[in-house]
């Protein structure tokens, strides 16, 4: 049973098209992260929720929305999509604060 | 503000020979240290937290505060440690996870 689940694992879309990516994990976590992973492996956070609320928003273009339907899902919605944005994205989940990341497979992401 | 460096992308060793990855770390708290790894086409797995003191794989890490570093060392390099490794920290009370640039480690035969 995969504890953090992304889909999908692989996403080649054309500038300009919105697109979504869904994370979902059965731990029972409070807490759950996009992270996004630049060609020089470099990981940074986007956004946190702690039950279903925003608590992190880094600054991240608003063209990324996030959406937390409930505590197991966050999901991460792309309007316009542009060069840039190619990257592996990860979600990740923890129990409580100061626990370690459970991550997710990651999903990459080409914009042509 | 929260920053965490790791100075090498790159580090190459032989097989049996001893591995260090490097951390240095920025924050004026008492921080939480981790070591996270990546290995080839899998997800990232939390290796060890400098809290728990264990030992995984054969790697330790000591948080040294006076030199702010978190250095990973294993005595004994084995091919299946070629992965990327990461370290991150979390601030006291902080709600999110600062990773370094992370170093690729290649343990050649």
């Amino acid at each position: 049973d995969t504890a953090v689940s992304q889909t999908p694992k692989y996403l080649v879309t054309q500038m300009g098209n919105d697109k979504s990516i869904k994370c979902e994990q059965n731990l029972g976590h409070d807490t759950m992260y996009w992270y996004k992973q630049d060609s020089k492996k470099f990981l940074k956070i986007m956004f946190s929720y702690n039950n279903k609320e925003l608590i992190i928003n880094e600054t991240v273009p608003n063209r990324f929305s996030p959406k937390s339907p409930d505590k197991a899902h966050l999901n991460l919605h792309i309007n316009s999509l542009e060069l840039g944005d190619s990257a592996v994205y990860f979600c990740a989940s923890s129990q409580a604060l100061g626990d370690g990341y459970t991550f997710g497979s990651g999903t990459r992401l080409t914009v042509v | 503000a929260q920053r965490v460096t790791q100075p090498e992308k790159l580090l190459s060793v032989f097989k049996g020979a001893p591995v260090e990855l490097k951390c240095n770390y920025s924050y004026s708290g008492s921080p939480e240290l981790f070591w996270y790894v990546q290995y080839s086409r899998q997800r990232l797995q939390l290796l060890l937290r400098h809290i728990s003191r264990e030992s995984i794989k054969g790697f330790t890490a000591d948080l040294n505060k006076g030199e702010t570093s978190f250095h990973l060392k294993k005595p004994f390099a084995q091919e299946e440690d070629s992965a990327m490794y990461y370290c991150a920290l979390m601030g006291k009370g902080a709600q999110k996870l600062v990773f370094g640039q992370g170093t690729r480690l290649t343990i050649n035969p």
